[in-house]
C-alpha cells in the first residue's frame, strides 16, 4: 500500500500550547481526513482536508481549535490548539481515492500521531 | 445516518480456537464494509474489504461475506494465533465505488489470544 507518514509520531505536550502534525503520502490522493482516537476508543473523524480550500468539519469539532491546511495533493498539516489534558489522542492521517495502490473508495491510514497532554 | 455496531469485548481465545466477531450496519444505498486491525501501539490496517452484496473478503486467514439480508460483515478465522492479538474495527464507507469517502467505525473489538 501507499506510504503515509505522520510527524511527530509521539508526543508529550504541555497543557495550553499548540502542536502540529504532519502528514505526507508518497503519492497524489483526492481525499485526506483526519480522526482522533482517545484512549480505548473507536475512531472519530475530525474534518476532511480539501485542497487549496477551507477543510469541511465534522459536528463537535472547529477550525479555531483544529486548523487544518492542504497545500497540495500529498500533504497535509492538522494543529491541535491550546491543548488540553481532554485532547490526550492518537490523531490519525487517513488518505483515499489515489492511483494505483490507493485507487478505488478505500481508505489507508498512518501510524498515528500520540499525543499526551500533562 | 450511517451506523455501524460491533461486538463487544474483549474477546479471549486460546490459540487454534475459532474466531467470531459480528458486526451489522444500518445505511441507505449500497455501501462498501472493510475490517481494520489495529496492533498494539500501531495505526490502522485494513485487513480486508467488500464492496457488494455475498461478496467475500479474505486476507492472512481472516473472512468476511457482506450479508445485505441481515445487513452483516461478521469477521471470522479458522485457528487464531496470539500474533492476531490486536483491536479490529469494522467500518462502512458510504459508496460501493468511485471516489474515497469517510468512514463510519465500529466501536472496536479487543482480541486477546493466549498460548
Amino acid at each position: 500500500s501507499a506510504v503515509i507518514s505522520q510527524k511527530p509520531s509521539r508526543d508529550i505536550c504541555q497543557r495550553g500550547t499548540s502542536l502540529t502534525i504532519q502528514c505526507q503520502v508518497d503519492s497524489q490522493v483526492t481525499m485526506m481526513f483526519w480522526y482522533r482516537q482517545q484512549p480505548g476508543q473507536s475512531l472519530t473523524l475530525i474534518a476532511t482536508a480539501n485542497q487549496g480550500s477551507e477543510a469541511t468539519y465534522e459536528s463537535g469539532f472547529v477550525i479555531d481549535k483544529f486548523p487544518i491546511s492542504r497545500p497540495n495533493l500529498t500533504f497535509s498539516t492538522l494543529t491541535v490548539s491550546n491543548m488540553s489534558p481532554e485532547d490526550s489522542s492518537i490523531y490519525l492521517c487517513s488518505v483515499g481515492g489515489g492511483t494505483g495502490q490507493i485507487s478505488g473508495n478505500t481508505i489507508y491510514f498512518g501510524e498515528g500521531s500520540w499525543l499526551t497532554v500533562v | 445516518g450511517d451506523s455501524v455496531t460491533q461486538m463487544e469485548g474483549p474477546v479471549t481465545l486460546s490459540e487454534e480456537a475459532f474466531l467470531t466477531i459480528n458486526c451489522t450496519y444500518t445505511a441507505t444505498g449500497y455501501p462498501s464494509l472493510f475490517w481494520y486491525v489495529q496492533y498494539p501501539g500501531e495505526g490502522l490496517q485494513l485487513l480486508l474489504k467488500a464492496t457488494k452484496a455475498d461478496d467475500k473478503g479474505s486476507n492472512k486467514g481472516f473472512e468476511a461475506t457482506y450479508r445485505k439480508e441481515t445487513t452483516s460483515f461478521h469477521l471470522e478465522k479458522g485457528s487464531v494465533q496470539v500474533s492476531d492479538s490486536a483491536v479490529y474495527f469494522c467500518a462502512l464507507s458510504p459508496i460501493s465505488s468511485g471516489s474515497a469517502r469517510q468512514l463510519t467505525f465500529g466501536s472496536g473489538t479487543q482480541l486477546t489470544v493466549l498460548p
